[in-house]
């Protein structure tokens, strides 16, 4: 199985300021299509969890454009430029390039 | 609206078994593949399966956990996903969540239920 690692695990920060979420794989995510197959999903306070980001890099439909994906193989990041008080909650990594479809540990943001 | 609703949720017994749906609508699921994530109390994300939409030969995955004990299953007609969890145990305790992706071309967990509980104890 393909472990997902995240980094950091708890993450306080001040609203306005910047924050930023790595994720790394066992295993390259890159598919030969030439898509990185890592996804991003948040899952805020007593909700189901929502995409932000797919393919590494391509923000979902209705996602702040504040939130920003990158990195390709085995290295990936999310970054927020200015966290706001509606993004609390914990972040997940998930890789979907083979089954089982495998998850970070989640980080949990909060406002300092 | 393009969303999914999960119910069956409940309280059993160790060895019975337990049946969840999950209602798409907005969205026909034959076009899908039909997945079923479950996340534990304070514990994080599980990937449970899923099953192809019939319009990519309706073929189920498992993850090693339930593989043999849970079943995915369709009714496309209407859009409907089935989990039939059997042989519970209690480590089954979690809140499923139903969701979807796109076989044709990948784009993410797009749209999640409000998901079910399901409660293994004696």
């Amino acid at each position: 199985d393909i472990v997902m690692t995240q980094s950091p695990l708890s993450l306080p920060v001040t609203p306005g300021e910047p924050a930023s979420i790595t994720c790394r794989s066992s295993q390259s995510l890159l598919n030969s299509n030439g898509y990185n197959y890592l996804d991003w999903y948040l899952q805020k306070p007593g909700q189901s969890p929502q995409l932000l980001i797919y393919l590494g890099s391509n923000r979902a439909s209705g996602v702040p454009d504040r939130f920003s994906g990158s990195g390709s193989g085995t290295d990936f990041t999310l970054k927020i430029s200015r966290v706001e008080a509606e993004d609390v909650g914990i972040y997940y990594c998930m890789q979907a390039l083979k089954i089982p479809y495998t998850f970070g540990q989640g980080t949990k943001l909060d406002l300092k | 609206e393009v969303q999914v609703v999960e119910s069956g949720g409940n309280l059993v017994q160790p060895g019975r078994s337990l049946r969840l749906s999950c209602t798409a609508s907005g969205f026909t699921s034959a076009g899908y593949a039909m997945t079923w994530f479950r996340q534990a109390p304070g514990k994080g994300l599980e990937w449970v399966g899923f099953i192809r939409g019939t319009s990519y030969g309706g073929t189920p995955e498992y993850a090693a956990s339930v593989r043999g004990r849970f079943t995915i299953s369709s009714d496309d007609s209407n859009s409907i996903a089935y989990l039939q969890m059997d042989s519970l145990k209690t480590e089954d305790t979690a809140v499923y969540y139903c969701t979807r992706w796109s076989p044709y071309f990948y784009n993410g967990m797009d749209v999640w239920g409000q998901g079910t509980t399901v409660t293994v104890s004696s």
